[in-house]
Formats: C-alpha cells, sequence, structure tokens
C-alpha cells in the first residue's frame, strides 16, 4: 500500500553542522505534513508543518521543504547541537483525514 | 500547548494478565483520542480511533477483544491490553487533537513489557 518512507535511517553530524533528514512518501492525495521529533522513550513532538500548497516553510533553526513533483519531504536543522539527537519521524496527513501516517524515521547523532 | 499525559509511563506483567494504559488530556477536552503501537526502532502504527460515548474505530488487522478501548469521558481513554504476552511488549502512545484541523498532542507514552 501507500506509505510514507525515509532514505536514511542513521545520520551522524558533527555539532554547528547543517542537517538534512529526508523522507519520500508516495500517496499524492496527502495534503499536510508534518515532522515530528522523538527523544528515548518519549512521545513525539511537533517540530514544523507544511501544508500541500507550499513548498517551503521555515521555523527557528528548521526547515521544510516539499516538492510535491518527486513526492519528497525534507527537514533541515541548521548549527545542529547535541540536544537535536532523536528520531524523525515525517507524517503525512491524507486528504480528508487529520489523522497523521507515520514515516519509518531517521536516527539523528549529534557529536560534539 | 495542550498537554496529554499516560499512566503508568513503564509497566512489567507477566504473560497471562491484562494490563491497563490510560490517557489523559489535562487542560482540554477530546472526543477523540488515537492510540499508536510502537516497536523497537520502528514507526509508531495506528492501532485505533477511540470516541467517546461510542465504540472505538480499529485499524485493520487490530484485534479489538485482545485491545479493548473505553472512552469513558472528555478526558480520558483507557487501552486494556487483554491476556497480554511477550509479543505484546511495546510502547504504547496516545494522542489528541486540538482545535486547529491537523493538530495532535503525543502522551510521552506506555512502554509494556510482558514476562
Amino acid at each position: 500500500g501507500e506509505s510514507v518512507g525515509l532514505h536514511l535511517p542513521t545520520l551522524s553530524v558533527q555539532e554547528g553542522d547543517n542537517s538534512i533528514i529526508n523522507c519520500a512518501y508516495s500517496n499524492s492525495a496527502s495534503d499536510y505534513f508534518i515532522w515530528y521529533k522523538q527523544e528515548s522513550g518519549k512521545g513525539p513532538q511537533f517540530i514544523i508543518d507544511i501544508r500541500s500548497n507550499m513548498d517551503k516553510r521555515q521555523g527557528q533553526r528548521v526547515t521544510v521543504l516539499l516538492n510535491k513533483t518527486v513526492k519528497h519531504l525534507s527537514l533541515q536543522i541548521a548549527a545542529t547541537q547535541p540536544g537535536d539527537s532523536a528520531v524523525y519521524f515525517c507524517a503525512e496527513n491524507r486528504g480528508g483525514s487529520y489523522i497523521p501516517t507515520f514515516g519509518r524515521g531517521t536516527s539523528l547523532i549529534v557529536h560534539p | 500547548g495542550a498537554v496529554v499525559s499516560q499512566h503508568p509511563s513503564w509497566v512489567i506483567c507477566k504473560s497471562g494478565t491484562s494490563v491497563k494504559i490510560e490517557c489523559r488530556s489535562l487542560d482540554f477536552q477530546a472526543t477523540t483520542m488515537f492510540w499508536y503501537r510502537q516497536f523497537p526502532k520502528q514507526s509508531l502504527m495506528l492501532m485505533a480511533t477511540s470516541n467517546e460515548g461510542s465504540k472505538a474505530t480499529y485499524e485493520q488487522g487490530v484485534e479489538k477483544d485482545k485491545f479493548l478501548i473505553n472512552h469513558a469521558s472528555l478526558t480520558l481513554s483507557t487501552l486494556t491490553v487483554t491476556s497480554a504476552h511477550p509479543e505484546d511488549s511495546s510502547f504504547y502512545i496516545c494522542s489528541a487533537p486540538g482545535d486547529y484541523y491537523n493538530e495532535q498532542f503525543f502522551g510521552p507514552g506506555t512502554r509494556l513489557t510482558v514476562l
């Protein structure tokens, strides 16, 4: 069935570097996308979202890019810090639904 | 933002026993709540939608007689894992929608270990 997937299961970066986490989705009916951060033993924490009528959205140190042509979503974290170490999930809300469907997740490891 | 709590945060039980997990919306009302299951190093999988005042809606492949859901009030949903087995060991997470479309608040999760 259609699903949201990720290219890289683990990403290791040095503190201060910029991080890019990628996500591929296959459901063209999805109209809303969210990035969540999950620290070990905790629930998902909202980071940033983007609607399908946008291609870029910026937050504090984070930027989400959406390329609907190739069904690709990315999360960019500027000046990555050790506290950013976590698993990052992209999720999609399929058209008409407000329940997020989660992708596989990428583990971000930030080395001091 | 709104806060969703879960209790207990972790539980260890013997095989064959039943375990109840609570999900509460602390400062808002939720007519709907969602239950997810997450195995180690895997993603969150939606198990069921809990509806206040009516039966829960289960996702395909989730046994409704094994995972009993009761939405007792506008702030409380419970998930009971009946006759638990080691393969039920997982991280169970609930969420509740906020006032705005697409807004979801997640609980901190409950780690269930079945011996």
